[in-house]
């Protein structure tokens, strides 16, 4: 069955920066693609951006400003997502989440998540 | 951008008894129509715990969900229903457009009168 599995929780002093792991099994790593979504206290899901893990494509969100990058290592079956010059705003739960259920554009809704990672930020 | 907004924010239903959720699409650019056509995602979400995918093209039912969950709509306007309340069926509910970029309701509530 397909699995997303996350790294562990992290704490960050403002300004640093923050990686967080998304590994995939049980599909074929190459053809869904792997998106970013974050919730922070208080807030509503927010999206950040996605990988095409087949060739590396990547699309993120303005909202971000570059803060954001995202990366895979295919041999590895992971993904990466990569939040720089960090602020206590940032602190929230990161999901990755799998494409499924596409249209021939290859757009559909997320039908796997990952179990979710802690980004807290304080000084 | 496309705006989801939700209504209720939140609701208290009898078990056994129907809960509906609403859905509404709107554009923040005058330019831009707030039409997403199907593109419409609803997940549910329990404490310490992900999303969980419940019905895509606003009203197909994910593998393994049960079937007093159901979705409809289109354009701008999209609702889920909860056909008969369980206890199991306490959270939160959002919906997601997945037309421009992606973007996600405020979320509902739904718990037990």
């Amino acid at each position: 069955q397909v699995n997303l599995v996350q790294s562990g929780a992290e704490m960050k002093k403002p300004g640093a920066a923050v990686k967080v792991s998304c590994k995939a099994s049980g599909y074929t790593f190459t053809l869904n693609a792997i998106h970013w979504v974050r919730h922070a206290p208080g807030q509503r899901l927010e999206w950040m951006g996605w990988i095409n893990p087949g060739n590396g494509h990547t699309k993120l969100s303005e909202t971000f400003q570059g803060r954001v990058t995202i990366t895979r290592d295919t041999s590895a079956r992971t993904v990466y997502m990569q939040l720089s010059s960090l602020t206590s705003e940032d602190t929230a739960i990161y999901y990755c989440a799998r494409v499924g259920h596409v249209d021939t554009n290859m757009v559909g809704s997320f039908d796997n998540w990952g179990q979710g990672t802690l980004v807290t930020v304080s000084s | 951008d496309i705006v989801m907004t939700q209504s209720p924010d939140s609701l208290a239903v009898s078990l056994g008894e129907r809960a509906t959720i609403n859905c509404k699409s709107s554009q923040t650019s005058f330019f831009y129509s707030s039409n997403i056509e199907n593109y419409l995602a609803w997940y549910q979400q329990k404490p310490g715990q992900p999303p969980k995918l419940l019905i895509y093209w606003a009203s197909i039912r994910e593998s393994g969900v049960p079937d007093r969950f159901s979705g409809s709509g289109s354009g701008t306007d999209f609702t889920l229903t909860i056909s008969s309340l369980q206890a199991e069926d306490v959270a939160v509910y959002y919906c997601q457009q997945y037309y421009s970029s992606r973007t996600f309701g405020q979320g509902t509530k739904v718990e037990i009168k």
